[in-house]
Parts: structure tokens; sequence; C-alpha cells
């Protein structure tokens, strides 16, 4: 059990272009969900936790009203990069976690962007 | 700022051999400290959560040690095998929130 999908795995899209990229926990109900984003030889960086029915809490440095997150259900959680620029192209992972007790994360697959 | 070290960043072995792995993070304000595999296109998965100091968890051949008053972890693995090539992620948690803070990872590349 515990598997989160993300989609889509890779985009390509032109600068000045919305992309939503979607995370679902297939066979559990995550309370919380988070947004990674690494870029090329560094680690994974969290950009904000997601609470489902509740506003996203961002991490210092991360434009709100660049990446938009909606958590609307216990089973999903996206991210809208919004008018993204060649300077957003990155490798988006999320994960999720059941509980607060349950500290596990389960990781979806990521997802490549590339912006033009 | 709060970081999170990972050594070595890869390491070559053959098979058969035992390797070990070092994850350094902040000895204030643990919570928990995570370990990850992650083979190239395919989720990471999770291996161990570790929230005791002197804590030891193993899991087939893979085995990792906690210290949170020096603040480190060891990952162990015995006997790599082909299969065992991957990047190893260590990740640290300072409260319930859950939010982690990783390390770059040590890429394992088992030779047959």
């Amino acid at each position: 059990g515990a598997v989160v999908s993300q989609h889509p795995s890779r985009v390509i899209c032109k600068s000045g272009t919305s992309v939503k990229i979607e995370c679902r926990s297939l066979d559990f109900q995550a309370t919380t969900m988070f947004w990674y984003r690494q870029f090329p030889k560094q680690s994974l960086m969290l950009m904000a936790t997601s609470n489902e029915g509740s506003k996203a809490t961002y991490e210092q440095g991360v434009e709100k009203d660049k990446f938009l997150i909606n958590h609307a259900s216990l089973t999903l959680s996206t991210l809208t990069v919004t008018s993204a620029h060649p300077e957003d192209s990155s490798f988006y992972i999320c994960s999720a976690r059941r509980t607060v007790e349950q500290e596990t994360q389960y990781f979806g697959p990521g997802t490549r962007l590339l912006v033009l | 700022i709060l970081n999170v070290e990972q050594s070595p960043q890869s390491l070559h072995v053959q098979e058969g051999d035992s390797t070990n792995f070092t994850c350094s993070f902040p000895s204030s304000n643990f919570y928990a400290l995570h370990w990850y595999r992650w083979e190239t296109a395919k989720s990471p998965e999770a291996l161990f959560v570790m929230t005791l100091n002197g804590d030891e968890k193993k899991k087939g051949r893979i085995s990792a040690t906690l210290n949170t008053k020096e603040g480190y972890s060891y990952l162990y693995i015995k006997g790599s095998q082909p299969e065992d090539s991957a990047t190893y992620l260590c990740a640290f948690g300072s409260g319930n929130t859950g939010k982690l803070i990783f390390g770059q990872g040590t890429t394992l590349q088992v030779k047959p």
C-alpha cells in the first residue's frame, strides 16, 4: 500500500503558460501533502505544505501567487505553476502523509518541467 | 540555516561488498531522521524513520543507526547487490509538521 501517483511525468511548455501538476494518494487518505522542487545537482527543497481543506503554507522564498496549491480532497493535491518562465524549469515532486503520527512520507515519481 | 550533509557523494563497490554512508544533521530541535532509497525514474522509497537516540533499524541487508546527540546517522548495506544501486537520501525533521530537510544523497553503484 501507500502509493502516490503524479501526473504528468514530464511536460514541456512555452514561456507564459500555466502548468498544472496533480498528486494523488491512490490507496490511502493523506491529511498532508508536500511539494518539493529539485534543481540539478541539488537536494530536494520543500516548497509548501498542503493540508486538506485549508490554505497551503509556503516556505520562505517561494511565491504563493506563482505556485498555486490546491488540496481539495484527502487524495488529491495540485500544484499550478502560473505564467511559467525558463527559470521555473525543474523537477517537481510531491509526498503524502497519512496522519501526524504516521511520520513516513510517501513520494510520487515526480514531474520534469521544461519551460521554453 | 539548517543543513543536512551526506557523504560520500557517490560510491562504486563490487557485488558482495558491504558499504556504509553517513548523514550529518543539526543536533538541536531533532524530531525524526528519514532514510529513502531512490532509483532512477521511480518514486523515492521509504526505508526507515528514526526518532530515538541510539535507534537501530534493519530491513533485510540494510540497517541504520542514529545518534541525535552528535547529529549523525549511518546507513549500512551488507553484501551489496546490483539491485541496491540507487541514490540514498536522508532527511531531517525538526517538528511534527512533517517538514523535511534533505541531504544531497549518496549515489551507490554496485558492479556485478
